[in-house]
């Protein structure tokens, strides 16, 4: 069975000090893998995707994230949070195209504090 | 510009009275599909559509009808809306080799 687990559901950071926003999947297959971030009244944006490349993916706004076969997570990190960066964040899982077979995370919201 | 358009992107409409969200892509996807997202449950599948004519359920099909009578749109039907159906919907585009989701704007849905 595949599924894709966000472990916070918020998480509170301070401007300025490192974003870490956990994601663990569960695939019998070798997945691809996605970040999405949604700001209020917005629809969902692709921050950043691994697709069986490069392990470290960077993405747009300093966002990167680490594929770790042998842990099976997906991890988003930033170093410095900004205030821009307060949304709800999605981790989503596929296995292959041409079918429906897309798991998403409940999301993780968050918060930025000046 | 490659893009995902819903319309309308708000609405209040009455119990009963049916209404139509649009959806159109312009990046020649086989699969499109229907979300609804709801506080505290993520986003959730309504109907999906592998390619023309060719549509199947998703996890909350109850309420709700799709058409996929051409490649680039695959509406959304709530024949009788019900306060329940009160939801932020979202359509997607899938395509390449990684299976990259691409989203419309929403449409915030209101039944009363």
């Amino acid at each position: 069975a595949q599924s894709v687990t966000q472990l916070d559901s918020h998480v509170s950071v301070s401007e300025g000090t490192p974003v870490l926003l956990r994601c663990n999947y569960s695939s019998s297959y070798s997945p691809s893998l996605f970040w999405y971030v949604q700001h209020p009244n917005k629809g969902l944006q692709l921050l950043l995707k691994y697709t069986s490349a490069a392990t470290l993916v960077k993405g747009i706004n300093g966002f990167e994230a680490e594929f770790k076969k042998s842990e099976t997570s997906f991890h988003l990190t930033k170093p410095s949070a900004h205030m821009s960066d307060a949304a709800e964040y999605f981790c989503v899982v596929t296995l292959r195209t041409g079918a429906n077979n897309l798991f998403f995370g409940t999301g993780t919201r968050l918060t930025v504090i000046p | 510009e490659a893009q995902v358009t819903q319309n309308p992107r708000y609405l209040i409409t009455v119990t009963g009275k049916k209404l139509t969200v649009t959806c159109s892509q312009n990046m020649n996807h086989e699969y499109m599909s229907w979300y609804r997202q709801d506080p505290g449950l993520g986003l959730r599948q309504i109907y999906y559509s592998m390619n023309v004519e060719v549509t199947d359920k998703g996890d909350v099909p109850e309420g709700y009808k799709v058409s996929r009578k051409e490649k680039r749109n695959f509406p959304l039907i709530l024949e009788s809306p019900s306060p329940n159906q009160t939801s932020l919907y979202f359509c997607a585009s899938k395509g390449g080799n990684t299976g990259e989701l691409f989203f419309g704007e929403g449409s915030r849905l209101t039944v009363l």
